[in-house]
């Protein structure tokens, strides 16, 4: 059984930095791409970032560049998102999803883990 | 940048079909999903490669793809189909996710 399960989440203030983590299970990790997705409160769905099963590659959102990071690191099957800069638009609840192929960039998120809660205010 | 539009509500009554429509410039070129999320919970995939329903979803569930529109239809709405709905795809080159707005289906 695929199991996804986020830490790292909490109340930070503007300007700060947070690390999530996805642990992942279930499934060969290392064959698949990895995504964030996050949902501010009340909102949509807005992808963040995506990371190649390998690591090699690596996606961002315009609205993340420059201040979010995504790695992996496969001997843990742990999935990792490194937040710096946090402004109180990235509050939001931080989804890591199982992408459905090697390559990142593409979506197809058949596995979803809970989520956790990012609140970025001071 | 690249963007999926959706209506952001659609209303039926039980046993009706919705139709919820997703337009996008490359959605000729790239696969398109389908995510139902109920308040409080993850999202769950209905839809994938435009068309094909994963196990455990219902068959009432289905979707179809014309040029630059995907639609998700839901024969025989039941309660509880009530929920919002994302259509979600990839820009042409593949490098970038994107989700459609969403749209809310209620169920009179």
């Amino acid at each position: 059984e695929v199991q996804l399960v986020e830490s790292g989440g909490g109340l930070v203030q503007p300007g700060g930095s947070l690390r999530l983590s996805c642990a992942a299970s279930g499934f060969t990790f290392s064959s698949y791409a990895m995504s964030w997705v996050r949902q501010a409160p009340g909102k949509g769905l807005e992808w963040v970032s995506a990371i190649s099963g390998s690591g090699g590659s690596t996606y961002y959102a315009d609205s993340v560049k420059g201040r979010f990071t995504i790695s992996r690191d496969n001997s843990k099957n742990t999935l990792y998102l490194q937040m710096n800069s946090l402004r109180a638009e990235d509050t939001a609840v931080y989804y890591c999803a199982k992408d459905g192929r090697g390559t990142g960039g593409y979506g197809d998120y058949a596995y979803w883990g809970q989520g956790t809660l990012v609140t970025v205010s001071s | 940048s690249y963007e999926l539009t959706q209506p952001p509500s659609v209303s039926v009554s039980p046993g009706q079909t919705a139709r919820i429509t997703c337009s996008g410039d490359a959605l000729p070129k790239q696969y398109a999903y389908w995510y139902q999320q109920k308040p409080g919970q993850a999202p769950v995939l209905v839809i994938y490669k435009d068309s094909e329903r994963p196990s455990g979803i219902p068959e009432r569930f289905s979707g179809s793809s014309s040029g630059t529109t995907v639609t998700l239809t839901i024969s025989g709405v039941q309660a509880e189909d009530e929920a919002d709905y994302y259509c979600q795809s990839a820009d042409s080159s593949g490098t970038c996710v994107v989700f459609g707005g969403g749209t809310k289906l209620t169920v009179l």
